[in-house]
């Protein structure tokens, strides 16, 4: 079974400042996608960024981007000119390709933005 | 083209009531998940829907839950008998094809009294 970590519960960073989280997961599989949803308090699941494991560049969307180390397993998103709005839960997902394909997260990091 | 829309926003119950949840996916998606959340938690996977037909319900208990996707109208996602450890949110997600990235709705959360 595909499981996804996150490891860090919770992360701060300064307004303007750049802040990286963390992710790592687990496969036997070649072909897969991995996504990076927001949660605000709204509880409204927001999609950040999706990579696609036979894609070696990684996903860039304005200031949001991966770091996608396939053999490593891991698959980071680096938030840059962190904004207020962007305080949230942070949620790392897997997606399988085959059949039955499911979405399996990972149990979250909280942003906090400083002013 | 609405999002997925999800009601109610919140629901109370007792224990040992039953609970309907509604899910209407988003316009041309004949794919719909079902996610549980409990506090401090990641989405759990409950069950995977195509019209009329329940593909994978792996994550859904074996006893008190259904869910269903019939030809016209929402999913219902229905609990009975709740008890307390039922209380979380429950999330609706549609795609129109398999594989493809799941758009979300707000959630319903659930309280058992």
């Amino acid at each position: 079974a595909q499981t996804v970590t996150q490891s860090q519960p919770e992360m701060s960073v300064q307004e303007a400042e750049t802040v990286t989280l963390s992710c790592t997961y687990d496969t036997s599989e070649s072909d897969y996608y991995l996504f990076w949803y927001k949660q605000p308090p709204s509880r409204q699941m927001i999609l950040v960024i999706r990579q696609e494991a036979y894609k070696q560049q990684n996903a860039t969307e304005n200031r949001f981007s991966v770091n996608f180390q396939k053999a490593a397993k891991s698959f980071s998103l680096k938030i840059s000119d962190s904004q207020l709005g962007d305080a949230a839960m942070y949620f790392c997902a897997y997606l399988n390709t085959g059949a039955n394909s499911k979405l399996t997260f990972g149990k979250g990091i909280t942003l906090s933005v400083r002013p | 083209n609405a999002g997925v829309m999800q009601n109610p926003r919140h629901l109370v119950r007792r224990r040992g009531q039953e609970a309907r949840l509604r899910c209407s996916p988003m316009k041309g998606h004949s794919h719909v998940y079902w996610y549980r959340q409990l506090p401090e938690e990641g989405l759990k996977f409950m069950v995977y829907l195509q019209k009329e037909n329940i593909i994978d319900e792996s994550g859904m208990p074996k006893e008190r839950f259904s869910a269903e996707f019939p030809k016209e109208g929402p999913s219902i996602l229905r609990i009975q008998q709740v008890v307390r450890g039922d209380s979380a949110a429950y999330f609706c997600a549609s795609s129109p094809f398999q594989n493809e990235k799941l758009f979300f709705g707000s959630g319903t959360q659930l309280s058992v009294l």
